[in-house]
């Protein structure tokens, strides 16, 4: 079955580093882009950026940009989000999503058509 | 406040249709016909129900369509089930800046 394998739960502390992974389980991993996607306890899903492992081409969405880093491992069909110094706010579900579809140089196409289980990222002192 | 705009709630009885509005600008659903449509319920990841506009994938009931009329689109549900009872996200695509965008999400009850 081809699904989409996310890292476990997280508790940390406010200023803590943080690197959490999505990993592909029966498909071309390099063939897709995958994308991230936060939802705060009880609010609605925003997307955060996309990468395709490939060639590790990344797309930010403006509110994230400088926020987090999106990166990706081909050798081991694995894409990972990260956070330098976690603030308070960070606290959320943390989804990634392949993209059925592509990005060129200016723009993307498709929609996202299979989802990791979450990764629930808590920031506490 | 998200950049794409859905009822908060909307409510149907088992066998009715109902109907979700996503209103975006020109920059977004007006401009691209890829706005999308995802079934999240409680404690779960989303599900793409509907892609482009208007195509299932693969294994979604027909029951699920949608459509777009401007800067709006909608997702209808007809001969509405008790399981269908879950939030409903839009989603569409606004260009190379700023890629992707959600709407705030509309939670649908069964009665």
């Amino acid at each position: 079955e081809v699904q989409l394998v996310q890292s476990g739960a997280e508790v940390k502390k406010p200023g803590e580093s943080l690197k959490i992974s999505c990993k592909d389980s029966g498909y071309s991993f390099t063939s897709y882009w995958i994308g991230w996607v936060r939802q705060m306890p009880g609010k609605g899903l925003e997307w955060m950026g996309i990468i395709y492992p490939g060639d590790s081409d990344t797309r930010y969405s403006p509110s994230f940009q400088g926020q987090v880093t999106i990166s990706a491992d081909k050798s081991i069909s694995t894409a990972y989000l990260q956070w330098s110094s976690l603030k308070a706010s960070d606290t959320a579900m943390y989804y990634c999503a392949r993209l059925e579809g592509y990005c060129s140089s200016n723009s993307c196409y498709g929609a996202f058509d299979m989802w990791g289980q979450g990764t629930m990222v808590t920031v506490s002192s | 406040q998200s950049a794409l705009t859905q009822p908060a709630s909307v409510s149907g009885s088992p066998g009715q249709s109902i109907t979700i509005s996503c209103t975006g600008t020109s920059s977004d659903v007006g401009s691209y016909n890829l706005v999308s449509w995802y079934q999240q319920h409680p404690g779960k990841a989303p599900k793409l129900l509907i892609y482009e506009g208007s195509k299932r994938p693969s294994g979604v009931s027909n029951r699920f369509s949608g459509s777009k009329s401007g800067n709006t689109a909608s997702l209808t549900i007809s001969g509405l089930q008790a399981e269908d009872e879950a939030d409903y996200y839009c989603c569409s695509y606004a260009g190379s800046s700023t890629f992707w965008v959600f709407g705030g999400g509309t939670k649908l009850t069964v009665l």
